[in-house]
């Protein structure tokens, strides 16, 4: 298994540009979800998808949008990018009701705004 | 709303230490707590999950314990080796969130 897999794994963007972040599991995982990390903090809470059409905001959600149209898929989109949302970005995925909710991380994608 | 805190920041000790690594939270209600590794520039990679129900995971050197009426776990790592360089994690999900909440991370240094 490749796990979670994310592309791009570094991108530059202007102000204003928009972009989407990839996210791929083949662990036939129901949830998914999208963090970000700003520079010494922890992971912080986009969006997350309990399954196959179902989104819901996270604590950050301002300026991002995603949609989960399979199981192994969930993009998340950045549209207007700003300077604030140069941060490194993580997609998981866990198995709810398995093995006590353990969450799988992809390496990330390193995102910067000019 | 729950708050997850590491403290320190930054540990820096010499190789063959036993150490503790602290985190605590503010709302006791919680799913379980989860322990992650993170290398630089590198995802996450879970290391020991406590369910609510337990006081303590075990793995290879690394113990974790859970106090849920205290609000606190630690993460103990015997003997470390400069391979233990990383910053720990610990994040909790609360009871019916399925969603984590992170603490930002002790950023340990094992000097050989």
């Amino acid at each position: 298994n490749a796990g979670v897999t994310q592309t791009p794994k570094f991108r530059i963007l202007k102000i204003g540009q928009s972009m989407t972040l990839q996210c791929a599991q083949d662990m036939n995982h129901n949830y998914m979800y999208w963090y970000r990390q700003d520079p010494g903090m922890g992971l912080k809470l986009i969006y997350y998808s309990v399954g196959a059409g179902i989104t819901d905001k996270g604590e950050v959600p301002n300026g991002y949008n995603v949609s989960r149209s399979t199981t192994e898929d969930f993009p998340l989109r950045l549209e207007l990018a700003a300077p604030s949302q140069t941060s490194v970005y993580f997609c998981a995925s866990s198995y709810v009701g398995g093995d006590g909710d353990t969450q799988y991380f992809g390496p990330g994608t390193r995102l910067t705004v000019l | 709303k729950q708050e997850v805190t590491q403290i320190p920041a930054a540990l820096s000790v010499p190789e063959g230490e036993n150490l503790v690594l602290n985190c605590s939270f503010t709302d006791s209600a919680i799913y379980n707590l989860q322990w992650f590794r993170q290398d630089p520039g590198k995802g996450l990679t879970s290391l020991l999950l406590i369910q609510s129900s337990q006081r303590e995971q075990t793995s290879g050197r690394l113990n974790a314990s859970l106090d849920k009426s205290s609000g606190r776990s630690t993460l103990y790592i015997a003997a470390s080796q400069p391979g233990d360089s990383a910053t720990y994690l610990c994040a909790v999900e609360d009871q019916g969130a399925q969603k984590l909440v992170f603490g930002q991370g002790t950023r340990l240094t094992i000097n050989p």
